[in-house]
């Protein structure tokens, strides 16, 4: 069974377009996140919820818009889509505890924008 | 705000042999957790290791292990016995633990490779 999945793997999109990427885990998690790996490989934190509710948002462009309909869920909505989103976005979860650190990654979404 | 640096873009190791990843990283905090990710060609994200700061000992998983100086922030870490299956990035990562949701703090990773 897939922990955290993602959906679509990949897609590509010409600029100014919007999209959505699909995030579900079933480990029973309260906390999901998307991170951005850019071209160079460096993996930053977009933003983090706790039970449908936004803890963090890193200076992300408003463009960029996560919605969480269930503590299962997490979706990434990017509007007027720009050559700089081009990147791979992971989503991941982890339990809530403290002493619960461990971050259960999904497959990625490489996003192309053309 | 939490830094981690990896100096190494780039290391090479001969199969079966040993090799050291290094990492550093710079907080205030007494309480977190570091963990080393491997990132394959599949860009799959897999836990390595991980090391609790409270704990003295360094954590080890089969052929991989850590050395840990909390007092000198570094947090590196050997493969023994390196496999072709090795390859990929290396990530390190450090994680608060005053709450339960904070995010991952990585570095710019270490691309490992191995040669047969």
């Amino acid at each position: 069974d897939t922990a955290v999945s993602q959906t679509p793997k990949y897609l590509v999109t010409q600029m100014g377009n919007d999209k959505s990427i699909k995030c579900e885990q079933n480990l029973g998690h309260d906390t999901m996140y998307w991170y951005k790996q850019d071209s160079k490989k460096f993996l930053k934190i977009m933003f983090s919820y706790n039970n449908k509710e936004l803890i963090i948002n890193e200076t992300v462009p408003n463009r960029f818009s996560p919605k969480s309909p269930d503590k299962a869920h997490l979706n990434l909505h990017i509007n007027s889509l720009e050559l700089g989103d081009s990147a791979v976005y992971f989503c991941a979860s982890s339990p809530h505890s403290p002493r619960g650190a461990e971050q259960f990654f999904g497959p990625g979404t490489r996003l192309t924008v053309l | 705000a939490q830094t981690v640096t990896q100096s190494q873009p780039e290391m090479s190791v001969q199969e079966a042999e040993t090799v050291t990843l290094s990492c550093t990283y710079d907080t205030s905090e007494s309480d977190y957790y570091l963990f080393w990710y491997k990132q394959p060609p599949s860009r799959q994200m897999i836990l390595v290791i991980r090391q609790e700061a409270y704990k003295q000992q360094n954590a080890t998983e089969n052929r991989f292990s850590v050395n840990f100086q909390k007092a000198a922030k570094s947090f590196s870490l050997k493969i023994s016995d390196s496999q072709l299956g090795d390859a990929a990035m290396y990530f390190c990562a450090y994680r608060s633990a005053h709450s339960g949701n904070t995010p991952l703090v990585f570095g710019k990773g270490t691309r490992l490779s191995v040669i047969a």
